[in-house]
């Protein structure tokens, strides 16, 4: 049982460049997020899902695209990078959506868009 | 508009001495309140959670206060100890909503000294 994955867990990119980031849960869990993580800032949700085929946006959804054809995978889009979205990018999951206390988050990566 | 804040990035306490932690929030609809620990180059786990209804939520050595007039919630952690120093994320949810959307206070760092 792995738990929540994600990968790769170090990037760079040029400015312009797109790539996806990717998470993947072995729980059987319902719901995931994608969440950015800047000094000062917290954490802030940028996508979240219920289930497989519903997705829909968080606090900070500009420049990222998000799709979840399986339960097990939600992977993240940069179309275009910024160096506004250098982070550390987290995601998590949980059985339900109700109750953010069984949420299990992956271990990050960390952006870096010159 | 920062709905969590947690005013003080840092605190630094000596081991078997109490650690508290505050944050304060400004949405009124806010009505489950979590907290979360981070160590270095790891996500985010959930630590202990309280719902509006309750103003105590209590767990071994992590104790949650809740204050809905003031908007304040505080952690305790008595007695603290060396493995406790982490950074420490209060976050803040409507648990009506059923969306699992958190939204996070900007972080403490707490260093327990041997």
């Amino acid at each position: 049982n792995a738990g929540v994955t994600q990968t790769p867990k170090f990037q760079v990119l040029k400015t312009g460049q797109s790539m996806t980031l990717q998470c993947a849960q072995d729980m059987n869990h319902e719901y995931m997020s994608w969440y950015r993580q800047d000094p000062g800032m917290g954490l802030r949700l940028i996508h979240y899902s219920v289930g497989a085929g519903i997705t829909d946006q968080g606090e900070v959804p500009n420049g990222y695209n998000v799709s979840r054809s399986t339960t097990e995978d939600f992977p993240l889009r940069l179309l275009s990078a910024a160096p506004s979205q250098t982070s550390v990018y987290f995601c998590a999951s949980s059985y339900s959506w109700g109750r953010a206390d069984t949420q299990y988050f992956g271990p990050g990566t960390r952006l870096t868009v010159l | 508009d920062q709905q969590v804040k947690q005013n003080s990035p840092s605190l630094s306490v000596q081991e078997g001495r109490i650690s508290i932690l505050n944050c304060d929030y400004t949405n009124s609809m806010f009505d489950y309140f979590l907290w979360y620990k981070k160590y270095p180059a790891e996500g985010p786990t959930f630590l202990i959670s309280i719902s509006s209804i309750k103003d105590k939520n209590e767990d071994g050595r992590f104790t949650v206060f809740l204050n809905k007039s003031a908007k304040h919630l505080s952690l305790h952690i008595v007695p603290s100890q060396p493995g406790d120093s982490a950074v420490y994320f209060c976050a803040a949810m409507r648990e009506s909503s059923n969306t699992g959307k958190l939204i996070f206070g900007q972080g403490t760092t707490l260093q327990v000294k041997p």
